[in-house]
């Protein structure tokens, strides 16, 4: 009973570094969606994807690339890690394609230094 | 531009109070409001609202959408101090594929 899976937990970059945050669910949902939560600003949406080899842009995607080779996976790429991309992340699943009813992942806490 | 705004930022009662939280929101294409509650740290679901003047109640939580007035409010009664978390107000906009916009939350603290 996993639900929506993150890793990892906590990392830490320095500037220009890339990485990768891994997305994972075993609930069959279509709707899978990453955002960046910062204090004050509520939650941003940064990339989503309505089904398997579909994404598209959310509001704030600048510095970020995803790719949706399979149901289950969302990974989310920073290409050149950036102090302004300091933040918790946050995956996010939903059974159809509204984007509704969303299930959380644990996050990701990033610093880049 | 889509805007979600939740009041207050933050309030402290005690166990027992209850609490109205609200969320105002400018949004295109308005979808639906969603009322999420976030301890330590993956938000969980609490209601879904569509339908103007029809409350959502879970136990001591109950929540109505104003769609004319564009406000939707979180009721907590007879509160616990376990309902101390950020709660989270989203609208969901037809743009961007169904996308929600979230306010930046009301941090309730429950004293015991």
């Amino acid at each position: 009973n996993a639900g929506v899976t993150q890793t990892p937990k906590f990392q830490v970059l320095k500037t220009g570094q890339s990485m990768t945050l891994q997305c994972a669910q075993d609930m069959n949902h279509e709707y899978m969606s990453w955002y960046r939560q910062d204090p004050g600003m509520g939650l941003r949406l940064i990339h989503y994807s309505v089904g398997a080899g579909i994404t598209d842009q959310g509001e704030v995607p600048n510095g970020y690339n995803v790719s949706r080779s399979t149901t289950e996976d969302f990974p989310l790429r920073l290409l050149s890690a950036a102090p302004s991309q300091t933040s918790v992340y946050f995956c996010a699943s939903s059974y159809g394609g509204t984007g509704e009813k969303l299930f959380f992942g644990s996050g990701t806490q990033l610093s880049v230094l | 531009e889509d805007k979600v705004v939740q009041s207050p930022l933050s309030l402290v009662v005690h166990e027992g109070d209850t609490v109205t939280l609200n969320c105002s929101y400018e949004v295109t294409n308005f979808r639906s409001l969603l009322w999420y509650k976030q301890e330590k740290k993956a938000p969980t679901f609490l209601f879904m609202l569509t339908s103007s003047g029809i409350e959502k109640k879970s136990g001591r939580l109950s929540s109505i959408l104003d769609k004319k007035e564009l406000f939707s409010i979180l009721n907590i009664t007879a509160t616990q101090t376990g309902d101390s978390a950020v709660y989270l107000c989203a609208v969901v906009s037809m743009e961007y594929g169904n996308k929600l916009v979230f306010g930046a939350g009301t941090i309730l603290r429950v004293k015991s």
